[in-house]
């Protein structure tokens, strides 16, 4: 089993529609976890950090469930910019490791 | 700021060869690393380094050897090319402790190995 599972997608969705990632994780010692977001043949860049009673920046949510070892991204609103890759990121071992997803491709159409 | 550099964008290389992969930043941050981003694989950690003068290996260090001889620099390199390592390079660099878990990364080298 991975380490960390995403659903490769792609999911196709239209302008305005709420979509939904889960990504799980194996290592239950695991201690952090984010929101990467990636273009097209463009390098990963932070989308959000993911923290222990939810959060929220504007239309997107990230929630943890750590007894079912998954976390989430919301979006709200999609828009056609939104279109992209969002990697999964799972911190273990003291913070050394980050173990990265493979990543769900999001398309965003009219 | 440039943020984090790397150099070539692009690389052929014929099987056997060797090449380095630069790498620099100009953030002043201690923690750099390597990743290797494969269809299907996702990005896979090669080498890490927490400072000048302190590497050490990730999930997939066969074949790569790397340095930190100045916080600025910590370039990659591929001893003797295989097909296998064709992929897109990814460095990147944050800060340590809590601020590590914000990497930045650079735009990525494309190799092919032929």
């Amino acid at each position: 089993r991975k380490e960390v599972e995403q659903d490769p997608g792609p999911f196709n969705v239209p302008e305005g529609a709420t979509v939904a990632f889960n990504c799980t994780y194996s290592n239950s010692a695991s201690q952090s976890f984010f929101w990467y977001r990636q273009d097209c043949r463009k390098e990963p860049k932070l989308l959000m950090s993911v923290y222990s009673s939810g959060n929220e920046d504007g239309r997107f949510t990230a929630q943890l469930n750590r007894a079912s070892q998954y976390i989430s991204l919301l979006i709200r609103d999609s828009k056609l910019s939104d279109s992209a890759t969002y990697l999964c990121v799972v911190i273990t071992g003291g913070g050394n490791k980050l173990t990265f997803g493979t990543g769900t491709q999001l398309k965003v159409e009219l | 700021n440039a943020g984090v550099t790397q150099t070539p964008k692009f690389q052929v290389l014929k099987t056997g060869q060797s090449m380095t992969l630069q790498c620099a930043q100009d953030m002043n941050h201690e923690y750099m690393s390597w990743y290797r981003q494969d269809p299907g694989m996702g990005l896979r950690l090669i080498h890490y380094s927490v400072g000048a003068g302190i590497t050490d290996q990730g999930e997939v260090p066969n074949g790569y050897n790397v340095s930190r001889s100045t916080t600025e620099d910590f370039p990659l390199r591929l001893l003797s090319a295989a097909p296998s390592q064709t992929s897109v390079y990814f460095c990147a660099s944050s800060y340590s402790g809590s601020g590590r878990y914000e990497q930045y990364f650079g735009p990525g080298t494309r190799l092919t190995v032929t």
